[in-house]
This record gives structure tokens, C-alpha cells and sequence, in this order.
């Protein structure tokens, strides 16, 4: 699986847009684009995943660039509960599916 | 809808003692994985099975590790004989049937282990 850079850390005002980016210069063609979260002393949560396309659920937005090196994930009014550590992950579906490769991921601190 | 269950929450343990975890995924998802988390680093996967056959455990240190779906619902990881470096959070997930890409993993909270 193709591996991500993930900046360490990012800070972001209570209700404002928060803006995570992703590099994933090696993907390759029939690699997905995950973004999990996860919130102190709980599992990670799924948030949203892609191929192509930018996505949109009741929880961010995903925006792929289009050569798909890259992407950004988008929480469009953070709130104190945002606060977690977010991961950007590319995989394979089929049988692959699953075998996320979790890097460091992005720590997230949103303030009042 | 019942989130994926793990069981005990927390356990201490002396180096070379055993331990077992449980876990029960979400009701009719045929795929369970278990996954280490390190304090500090992401979650890694040890093993998945798909209904309770193992589809990958090409990660599981398999000279203490050991895991069970035996019926194709709850599973067991075991670790017989612990050492300080399995002190870890031990993280149980599901999903439907693997070959349908939903995108999404359901995690339990964790076991977290301290081998001392």
C-alpha cells in the first residue's frame, strides 16, 4: 500500500472550517483514500473514503486532487469534539480491504 | 445498533503470565480484525479473518500470538507468554464481507495491556 504524509499537528478555531491535508504521491490506480479519526482512549472512527471524486457525508468533505497525489479532508465547522487524531490511509479494496496501514497521523486540536 | 464489543477493558500482567481478549463484532459482519496500537503510533494489523477463516496474519508473531473465530462470530487473541513489548492497546474491528468495499471498519474501545 502506498504510504501518506500527514503534517504532526494543526490547530483550529471553534467553528471555523478545518483543513487537513494528505500526500500520497505513490498511489496507484485502484488504491482508495480513507480518513479515519480517532478521539482520546476510543477506537478510530471511519469518516470517509474515495477513489476519484471529491465525496461529501454528514461528517467532511474529501477533496482528491487530480492526479490524485493528494488529498484534503475537510470538518467544515470544527467543534471542541473534533479534537482527535486524524489518519489518512491508502488501500486497496477488495480482499485487501481492511488492512489499513495507519501511519502517525495528524493531531487536531480545535479552541474555543 | 450494538457497537463492536471487547472484553476486559484493561489488564495488568507479569512478563511470561498469558492473557486473552474477546471481542464480538456488529451483527452479521462476516469480517473481524484484530489490530496493536503502541502508545503513541497508529494501529497495526495482527490478523483478519473472513467468517472464521484467516484471510492475512502475515504480522501476528505467531511463536506467542494466537487467534480464534471459531464460529464465525466472537473471536479470541491470546498471548502466551507476554513480554514487556506486547503492552499495547489490542483493538477489535468489523465490517461486512470483505469483498464488498463499504469503506468502512467499526472499532471496538480497546483492550489495553500492561506487562510489567
Amino acid at each position: 500500500d502506498a504510504k501518506t504524509t500527514q503534517p504532526p499537528s494543526m490547530d483550529c478555531a471553534e467553528g471555523r472550517a478545518a483543513n487537513l491535508p494528505c500526500n500520497h504521491s505513490t498511489i496507484s490506480g485502484n488504491e482508495y483514500v480513507y480518513w479515519y479519526r480517532q478521539i482520546h482512549s476510543q477506537g478510530p472512527q471511519y469518516i470517509i473514503h474515495g477513489l476519484k471524486n471529491n465525496e461529501t457525508n454528514e461528517m467532511a468533505s474529501l477533496i482528491i486532487t487530480e492526479d490524485r497525489k493528494s488529498s484534503t479532508l475537510i470538518l467544515p465547522h470544527a467543534t471542541l469534539r473534533d479534537t482527535a487524531v486524524y489518519y489518512c490511509i491508502v488501500s486497496k479494496g477488495g480482499t485487501s480491504y481492511g488492512k489499513l496501514t495507519f501511519g502517525q497521523g495528524t493531531i487536531l486540536t480545535v479552541h474555543p | 445498533e450494538a457497537g463492536v464489543a471487547q472484553s476486559p477493558r484493561y489488564k495488568i500482567i507479569e512478563k511470561r503470565q498469558s492473557v486473552a481478549f474477546w471481542c464480538n463484532p456488529i451483527s452479521g459482519h462476516a469480517t473481524l480484525y484484530w489490530y496493536q496500537q503502541i502508545l503513541g503510533q497508529g494501529p497495526k494489523l495482527l490478523i483478519q479473518f473472513q467468517n472464521n477463516g484467516v484471510v492475512d496474519d502475515s504480522q501476528l508473531p505467531k511463536d506467542r500470538f494466537s487467534a480464534e473465530r471459531l464460529k464465525g462470530v466472537d473471536s479470541t487473541l491470546k498471548i502466551q507468554p507476554a513480554k514487556l513489548e506486547d503492552s499495547a492497546v489490542y483493538l477489535c474491528a468489523s465490517s461486512l464481507w470483505a469483498g464488498r468495499n463499504t469503506g468502512e471498519l467499526f472499532f471496538g474501545e480497546g483492550s489495553r495491556l500492561t506487562v510489567l
